[in-house]
């Protein structure tokens, strides 16, 4: 079974508001997680990553946190533009597992004017 | 900047044909990946490879084979095309050091079997 999901499928939100993506991982083993986003016709396109040893790491307006003691990884985008309309994927690694990526299923974010 | 190429976007083929998808990495990457991408399924992992002639089954190699006979190519082959086939196929490579590497995606290939 998948062992990443998310706790919306779609997400609406204002031009200019922030946006919150959640997922929710159950395998404690996972390590690595990286967050993707893939925009129409377009391969999955890397974001920003974060390591178990960390619980926050932040980007150019986007952040990322991980809560390990409910096992859930959330991504913030600031200041949200129509250019971040996309599917946003989490993703994760865990030991032992040679280093493959498990996905969720992407929530779609539409970003209104 | 890393490119993963894909040689085509858009294939349609008839059933029973075999099917080459080709996949290009510029950064001599060790790893590369095989997946296809279906609505509601999410991402999933056909074939991956480590090394040069090296194949490790994902979770669903059933009616598909690779071939990796240069670092910087990873070929999918089916060898005879069903309908069920019909998906979006995505290509991805990364570095060595695989536990702290994001995986780096070409733009897919959407193909359609009839």
């Amino acid at each position: 079974g998948e062992s990443v999901g998310l706790h919306l499928p779609t997400l609406s939100v204002q031009e200019g508001d922030n946006s919150i993506i959640n997922c929710a991982y159950s395998n404690s083993a996972s390590d690595y997680f990286i967050w993707y986003k893939q925009e129409s016709g377009k391969g999955p396109q890397f974001i920003i990553d974060i390591r178990s040893n960390m619980d926050k790491r932040q980007g150019q307006r986007v952040t990322v946190l991980l809560n390990k003691t409910v096992k859930h990884l959330s991504l913030q985008i600031a200041a949200t533009q129509p250019g971040d309309s996309a599917v946003y994927f989490c993703a994760e690694i865990w030991r032992g597992s040679q280093g493959n990526l498990i996905f969720g299923k992407g929530t779609k974010l539409s970003v209104k004017p | 900047d890393v490119k993963v190429t894909q040689s085509s976007r858009y294939l349609v083929k008839r059933t029973g044909e075999k099917v080459f998808l080709e996949c290009v990495q510029d950064m001599d990457h060790e790893n590369m990946f095989w997946y296809r991408q279906d609505p509601g399924l999410g991402l999933r992992l056909i074939y991956f490879s480590y090394d040069v002639k090296m194949k490790e089954k994902g979770d669903i190699p059933e009616g598909y084979s690779v071939s990796r006979e240069k670092k910087e190519r990873f070929s999918l082959i089916l060898e005879s095309a069903s309908t069920n086939q019909t998906s979006m196929y995505l290509c991805a490579s990364t570095s060595g050091a695989r536990e702290n590497s994001p995986l780096h995606f070409g733009n897919g290939t959407r193909l359609t079997v009839t």
